[in-house]
Parts: C-alpha cells; structure tokens; sequence
C-alpha cells in the first residue's frame, strides 16, 4: 500500500526557470494539500485541490504559483520564473475524505533550491 | 482559528517517558487533535488523534481533559530514534474551525543516551 509519493525529490533550477513539483496521493484518496517548509519552521498551507478542483487556494503567491490536480495523473504545482525565496521544502498530503476527523498522510517531500 | 502553543524544546534521555502538552484554548466543539512526528527531511508522520478524554496507540498515548483547551502525548520509553519535532494541530481538513491545518514551529524533542 504505497503513501503519498512526490517527485523529484531534489529539483535544482536558476532563477527564472520553472519548476514542477509533482504530487501522487495514497490510492483511494481524492484530496490533495500542498505545503511549503522554510528551515526551522512549521508547514504552511498553501492550496487544497479535490479532483479537476482548486477549493482553497488562500495560502499560495498571487503570482508564479500554480496548481493542478487532473482527472487523471497526479497533482502537479508549478512555480514560474523561480526566484532564491523559493528555495524550501514542498509537501503534498492526500486525505480520503475532509472532514474534522481525517487525517492527511504526507509525501517525503520535493526540495527546491534556486540559485 | 484555534491557535495551539506547545514548548519550542525538550531534553530527554532514553527509557525515559515524554509528555508534550499543547494549549489550544480556542478549539472549537468540531475540531479534532492531532499529532504529527517529523524527522529531518521527511515528511510529517501522523501519530495519534483524539477528541476527548484518552487515545492509545502502539506508539503513543494522547490525553484529552475534558474542557478540551490542552491535549499532553505522552511518549512511553523514549529512544534515540524518537528524537524529532512533534506538531500539534487542531482541526482537520475542512471539517473543524478552520479550513486547513496549522503548523505551529513544534516541539524540538532530543533524546539523549
């Protein structure tokens, strides 16, 4: 029973490229969290998407930040034009359902470092 | 939004029991507590959660009182392995007081020999 896979683990990009990070949920779970990380710091809530839906996208940038989650494949969230204060850990949690009492199970998450 | 405060660290040494109290005195009636573990990059692990009173795993205990403003997990016989930090959250994906969970810093648990 595999969990929360993300890929790649390790992404290295200048500044103004693009980056994709890519998120796979546990098998039967249809909402996906994503979540950036500084050094030192606790997870911050970036966007929720339920199949083909963005429901909550309050904690992302306006700008460069994107996200995905298609009918088929996995989620995807895509910065643009990267710039240094990008650089941080990005997980993706899936949950089965939303609710007050469901748990989000995390992926080991992508490392973004910009130069 | 239910806000939570736990210690920024604890020192511990191994065989020892480790209690980690967090204060969420807001917690609205619908919102779950929850603990997550997390190693040097890697993702946070969930370990425990409860609503009221005691929840017990294989791996940890959780005790709720009963005005619900404090949760304490409660590590039996720590080791070397189990140093981390622990989070402790309040609410749940989209179903408590607040639409997604709060990372807090966490407590920083060292175990020592």
């Amino acid at each position: 029973n595999a969990g929360v896979m993300q890929n790649p683990r390790h992404l290295v990009r200048r500044r103004g490229q693009e980056a994709r990070l890519r998120c796979s949920p546990m098998k039967g779970h249809s909402h996906v969290y994503w979540y950036r990380q500084l050094p030192e710091e606790g997870l911050k809530f970036m966007v929720y998407l339920q199949k083909e839906n963005i429901i909550d996208e309050s904690g992302m940038p306006k700008e460069r930040f994107s996200a995905e989650f298609p009918k088929e494949g996995p989620s995807i969230l895509r910065i643009q034009q990267v710039v240094r204060g990008d650089s941080a850990a990005y997980f993706c949690a899936s949950s089965r359902e939303a609710g007050a009492q469901e748990t989000q199970y995390f992926g080991p998450g992508t490392r973004l470092l910009v130069l | 939004l239910a806000k939570t405060t736990q210690p920024i660290s604890m020192d511990s040494y191994e065989g020892q029991e480790v209690n980690i109290t967090c204060s969420h005195n807001n917690i609205a009636t619908n919102d779950y507590i929850t603990w997550y573990q997390q190693f040097p990059s890697q993702g946070p692990r969930f370990i425990i959660q409860g609503y009221k009173t005691k929840v017990t795993n294989e791996v940890a205990s959780l005790f709720i009182p009963a005005d619900r403003k404090s949760s304490t997990l409660s590590l039996p016989r720590v080791s070397l392995s189990d140093t981390a930090v622990y989070y402790c959250l309040v609410g749940g994906p989209y179903g408590g007081s607040q639409g997604n969970l709060i990372f807090g810093k966490g407590t920083k648990l060292s175990v020592k020999p």
